[in-house]
């Protein structure tokens, strides 16, 4: 009954491969977002979706490509992966873009040999 | 400059003491956001606040708008409120978006027995 789910938890892959990251939530929520948490524990957001719209795309390589089946799905594939792409990968999902609570699911440590 | 700073970096306390972790932003804002992450661990959102003050169980949340400042209280620390406390913000943040949180840097609690 998990509310916002990752897979994988752990990523490890070589440069140069193209990975996908998945996300589901199982909330109801109508808003879904991808954080990046770098290896000084400063998160970020790279983007949003809205109803499977996208509103946030933050100044993010478009090697990065956010995918949004439906409203309880929002997958992250990453082309051409670089050293400097490893990170915690965290979704979240709100009710509503604007004022509510963010639930987060518990991150995709990936690791880019 | 971050827009949101937090202080203190680091904070160690002893069991029992009461801890105030600080949160000061420099735009508008509609809400802002307490998240707790536990060592190695997912994120854990503990309050959304626009105004005023907002308890649950331990953990006070206040906010003043006018200050552009937060703060969280924890009181009658334990052990296991060891963790990184992020503040965040939504909405005004200038050439973001109503929907995008900026984060803090984080402050790590140790609570030692």
């Amino acid at each position: 009954d998990t509310a916002v789910s990752q897979t994988p938890k752990y990523l490890v892959t070589q440069m140069g491969n193209d990975k996908s990251i998945k996300c589901e939530q199982n909330l109801g929520h109508d808003t879904m977002y991808w954080y990046k948490q770098d290896s000084k524990k400063f998160l970020k957001i790279m983007f949003s979706y809205n109803n499977k719209e996208l509103i946030i795309n933050e100044t993010v390589p478009n090697r990065f490509s956010p995918k949004s089946p439906d409203k309880a799905h929002l997958n992250l594939h990453i082309n051409s992966l670089e050293l400097g792409d490893s990170a915690v990968y965290f979704c979240a999902s709100s009710a509503g873009a604007a004022y509510n609570e963010q639930f987060f699911g518990p991150g995709t440590r990936l690791t880019v040999l | 400059k971050n827009e949101v700073e937090q202080s203190p970096q680091n904070l160690t306390a002893q069991e029992g003491e009461f801890i105030t972790i600080n949160c000061s932003y420099s735009v508008g804002i509609s809400a802002l956001h307490w998240l707790q992450q536990h060592p190695g661990g997912g994120i854990v959102s503990l309050f959304m606040l626009s105004s005023g003050k907002k308890k649950h169980g331990r953990l006070i949340a206040t906010i003043n708008i006018q200050e552009k400042h937060s703060s969280l209280h924890i009181t009658a620390s334990h052990p296991r409120d060891s963790a990184v406390y992020i503040c965040a913000v939504k909405g005004g943040v200038e050439g973001g978006s109503n929907y995008k949180l900026t984060f803090g840097k984080g402050t790590l609690l140790t609570v030692n027995p």
